[in-house]
């Protein structure tokens, strides 16, 4: 069965300082990845998503970045982090034909 | 307008109740549906997928209606563990993207 793991499970960074926060998924191969950011008490954003090794789509402009240097293996970059990162970070997969996402555990990302 | 739109509540019914929520969406070209809860704090899980000619899942039963772009999700015999967010999501094209609404918020109360 395939399962996601996402690490920190929690982080408390302050303002300018760079974030890494890493995604990886097993019992799958070739899988859509996805990055969303939930600020408290909202929705789902969609910051970014892959369909293959280096390839990746920006959903929104900001200061953050993503790469996907493995299949299984998605990471999310800031260089300076500001006060507006602070969130719940998610990483998912899909596959076809329905492309159901199936959520990580996520990173709890408090800037101060 | 948003892409899939959800009354956010939140809904207070007593155990046992039976509980509907709806949904709608404004791009006609939406393949599928889904059905995701979100508990307070936690990552959101599929619930169900919804299909053209309904499909039901134990207390759970999803409908949609693709003539009125609306999505329904009827929650029978409420427990207090059903207390949560559900997210109503849409698939447009095939590049995988979901489409999350805002969520409606249920709580079950004894």
């Amino acid at each position: 069965s395939q399962t996601i793991h996402q690490w920190p499970a929690t982080l408390v960074q302050p303002v300018g300082s760079p974030l890494s926060l890493e995604c990886t998924v097993e019992g799958t191969s070739n899988p859509n990845l996805y990055w969303y950011r939930q600020a408290a008490g909202r929705g789902l954003q969609l910051l970014f998503y892959s369909v293959g090794i280096g390839q990746i789509s920006s959903e929104v402009p900001q200061n953050l970045s993503a790469s996907r240097p493995q299949d299984r293996q998605f990471i999310l970059s800031s260089k300076k982090l500001l006060l507006s990162d602070s969130g719940f970070y998610l990483c998912a997969w899909s596959a076809p034909p329905l492309y159901e996402q199936y959520f990580g555990p996520g990173t709890r990302l408090t800037v101060t | 307008r948003k892409e899939v739109e959800q009354d956010p509540g939140p809904f207070n019914v007593p155990e046992g109740a039976t509980v509907a929520f709806n949904c709608t969406y404004s791009n006609s070209a939406s393949q599928s549906f889904f059905w995701y809860r979100q508990d307070c704090r936690k990552e959101p899980k599929l619930l169900m997928s919804v299909y053209s000619s309904g499909n039901e899942d134990g207390r759970f039963t999803a409908q949609l209606n693709r003539a009125s772009q609306y999505i329904s999700l009827l929650i029978r015999d409420s427990k207090l563990s059903d207390s949560a967010t559900y997210l109503c999501v849409g698939r447009i094209g095939n590049t995988g993207k979901l489409i999350f609404g805002q969520g409606t918020t249920l709580q079950v109360k004894p």
